[in-house]
């Protein structure tokens, strides 16, 4: 079975608040993506994490790689209406697995 | 360039009926896969294809088979379906595996009844 959380499952925000997902792993990670899928689209890719520590930023999108390489986050400044969907990370570590994801719905 | 494209994109299936899905990719990819989306599950690996002629399980493959003929398509086959396969059913491809972007096709909305 998996070996990867995501938390939180559902995220609620308000336009201009913020938002993080994390994705928490039992065992040590080569490397991590992370993608976004639109309500009724299909997942796209955002970044990949490799680096111990590792952090990279997309506009409003930061990206954690944890020290140990056991966890990552992903975390969104303001919010947006456009951002909404469903974000997922996907660990590496030799077999090919996706977190549930967190559905991020945005207020207006 | 089209990238990844499935057909169908929708269909209803009665319990016991058998289809095929199409997945074609025109990148050139050696690695395709089939994934399952069910509410509060993620994606769930069904089968993959490191290469023509080649196969493997993935994390759920009871119920389903698969054939890469050729490379640039993936096909995946429910012989007899149930009622437990309703799902959304994403193709995807990539130039390697592990480490790799992954590029995902639309999407086929199965329902079993």
């Amino acid at each position: 079975g998996q070996q990867v959380m995501q938390i939180p499952q559902y995220q609620h925000v308000q336009e201009g608040e913020d938002f993080t997902t994390y994705c928490n792993s039992s065992t040590t990670l080569s490397n991590i993506q992370w993608y976004k899928q639109r309500p009724g689209g299909h997942p796209v890719f955002l970044i990949q994490l490799v680096k111990s520590g590792e952090v990279k930023k997309q506009k409003r999108l930061t990206f954690q790689f944890g020290e140990a390489k056991k966890n990552s986050s992903l975390h969104i400044t303001a919010t947006q209406t456009t951002d909404v969907g469903t974000y997922f990370c996907s660990p590496s570590y030799g077999k090919l697995t996706f977190g549930q994801g967190t559905i991020l719905t945005v207020h207006p | 360039n089209a990238g990844v494209t499935q057909t169908p994109k929708f269909r209803v299936l009665k319990t016991g009926q058998s289809m095929t899905l199409l997945c074609a990719q025109d990148m050139n990819h050696e690695y395709m896969y089939w994934y399952r989306q069910d509410p509060g599950m993620g994606l769930r690996l069904i089968h993959y294809s490191v290469g023509e002629g080649t196969t493997a399980k993935g994390e759920v493959p009871d119920g389903y088979n698969v054939s890469r003929l050729k490379k640039q398509n993936f096909l995946l086959g429910l012989e007899s379906a149930a009622p437990s396969q309703t799902s959304v059913y994403f193709c995807a491809s990539s130039p390697g595996l592990a480490g790799y972007e992954q590029y995902f096709g639309p999407g086929t909305r199965l329902t079993v009844t």
